[in-house]
């Protein structure tokens, strides 16, 4: 029984780029939540989407930062114009039902921006 | 100040030593939740207790919870260094059921 994986692990990306990480949720789970991790912080909420709607995203920044889950396929989180302090890891957790009781967390992308 | 944080920040110990750290937060909460990060790696779930109990014990960990101080406590008995790792604290959010709100954490190392 797979966790929930995320992919790539590392992602370094030049200022003004792209990056794009994507989430795939466990097994028959379709709420996926989106958490953003600064060095020596603890995680901060950024999205929650069910298949192909996007719940809440009022911890995601308004501009550059954008979430689908689409029906087929991982979540995705998609950065636009990198800058530097985008620099965090971004973590990915998924649940069978709505609620916090049952988040499981995936390993997280590590995005460093040079 | 955000909801969860821990203390203290950072614990140094000797294996075979019992580990506490605490947890304060600010509204009510219908549970907490405790993880443990290795470093550069995800977050494993450790224990919940709900705001009905007061305390929960798994294995070498006991989770205590004080509602009224608006307080919990992790403690790691026997340590060992498989234990070094940051431990947060989280609640979910008083007016969502999903929207973990984390600590800052506190990193303990545990010397062999």
């Amino acid at each position: 029984n797979a966790g929930v994986m995320q992919n790539p692990r590392h992602l370094v990306r030049r200022r003004g780029q792209e990056a794009r990480l994507r989430c795939s949720p466990m097994k028959g789970h379709s709420h996926v939540y989106w958490y953003r991790q600064l060095p020596e912080e603890g995680l901060k909420f950024m999205v929650y989407l069910q298949k192909e709607n996007i719940i809440d995203e009022s911890g995601m920044p308004k501009e550059r930062f954008s979430a689908e889950f689409p029906k087929e396929g991982p979540s995705i989180l998609r950065i636009q114009q990198v800058v530097r302090g985008d620099s965090a890891a971004y973590f990915c957790a998924s649940s069978l039902t709505e609620g916090a009781y049952e988040q499981y967390f995936g390993p997280g992308t590590r995005l460093t921006v040079t | 100040s955000q909801q969860g944080e821990e203390d203290p920040q950072a614990l140094s110990i000797q294996e075979g030593e019992n580990a506490t750290m605490n947890c304060s937060y600010k509204t009510s909460i219908n549970n907490l939740q405790w993880y443990r990060q290795n470093s550069g790696r995800g977050l494993v779930h450790l224990i919940l207790i709900r705001s009905n109990e007061r305390e929960k014990h798994s294995g070498r960990l006991r989770v205590t919870l004080d509602t009224s101080k608006k307080s919990s406590s992790l403690l790691i008995t026997a340590s060992r260094a498989a234990d070094t790792a940051s431990y947060f604290c989280a609640t979910p959010r008083g007016d969502s059921s999903y929207k973990l709100i984390f600590g800052s954490g506190t990193r303990l190392l545990v010397r062999p």
